[in-house]
């Protein structure tokens, strides 16, 4: 069956740093991967979608990377601030109706 | 979050209790999603409405069961839950299935 993987560890980093994410998959490539966000309590919020012929996309200080060989995506987030905590779910289709999310990467900012 | 919005925004109810959670989105899609999430597990798909028809059912108990009277409202109806069904439970909806989805922000679910 599709798998998406993600650290399930709690990712520290300084503010002003750089955050990198990482998020598996298995099987065979999805046509596009997905990256949300989501705050304690509230619902996920759409952030970037990235195709499979598409190497990297970027938007403002967020920038994703798609490794067909590797079978991964990175998600980076620069000059990081107290406001980017929060826990960041890759998804990918599985060829259906169906979307499946990793459990997400919880991500705390310092100031 | 005003692109879609759910009702209630918590609820508790007993485990003989009868209630619903309603879904509403204002974004002109064709597709509308409940998932349930628990803690600190991936989000679980329950149901998938395109066109008000439903087209996936991932193995949901029945006591659970969902209604779609039009694109834009969606309905989970509840009955004699388990403890273990507290969760929060997340409407989405996207143009096409499958497509980015836009989520609302979840009921609260406690079962006593």
């Amino acid at each position: 069956s599709q798998k998406i993987e993600q650290n399930s560890e709690a990712l520290n980093i300084q503010e002003g740093k750089t955050a990198t994410l990482t998020c598996n998959y298995t099987n065979y490539s999805p046509a596009y991967l997905q990256w949300y966000r989501q705050d304690p309590g509230r619902g996920p919020v759409f952030l970037l979608l990235i195709r499979e012929n598409e190497k990297e996309k970027r938007k403002e200080r967020l920038k994703v990377t798609f490794d067909t060989t590797l079978k991964q995506s990175l998600f980076h987030i620069t000059a990081s601030q107290p406001a980017d905590s929060a826990t960041y779910l890759c998804a990918r289709n599985t060829g259906g109706f169906k979307t499946i999310f990793g459990a997400g990467t919880r991500l705390f900012v310092k100031a | 979050e005003t692109g879609v919005t759910q009702t209630p925004r918590h609820l508790v109810m007993g485990m003989t209790n009868k209630k619903s959670l309603k879904c509403e989105q204002h974004l002109g899609h064709n597709a509308m999603y409940w998932y349930k999430q628990s803690a600190k597990k991936p989000l679980e798909l329950m149901f998938v409405y395109s066109l008000e028809e439903r087209v996936e059912n991932n193995s949901v108990p029945s006591r659970f069961s969902p209604e779609c009277p039009n694109s834009s409202h969606l309905f989970l109806h509840l009955h004699t839950l388990q403890p273990e069904d507290s969760a929060l439970y997340l409407c989405a909806s996207s143009q096409d299935v499958p497509d980015t989805q836009y989520f609302g922000p979840g009921t609260r679910l406690t079962v006593l």
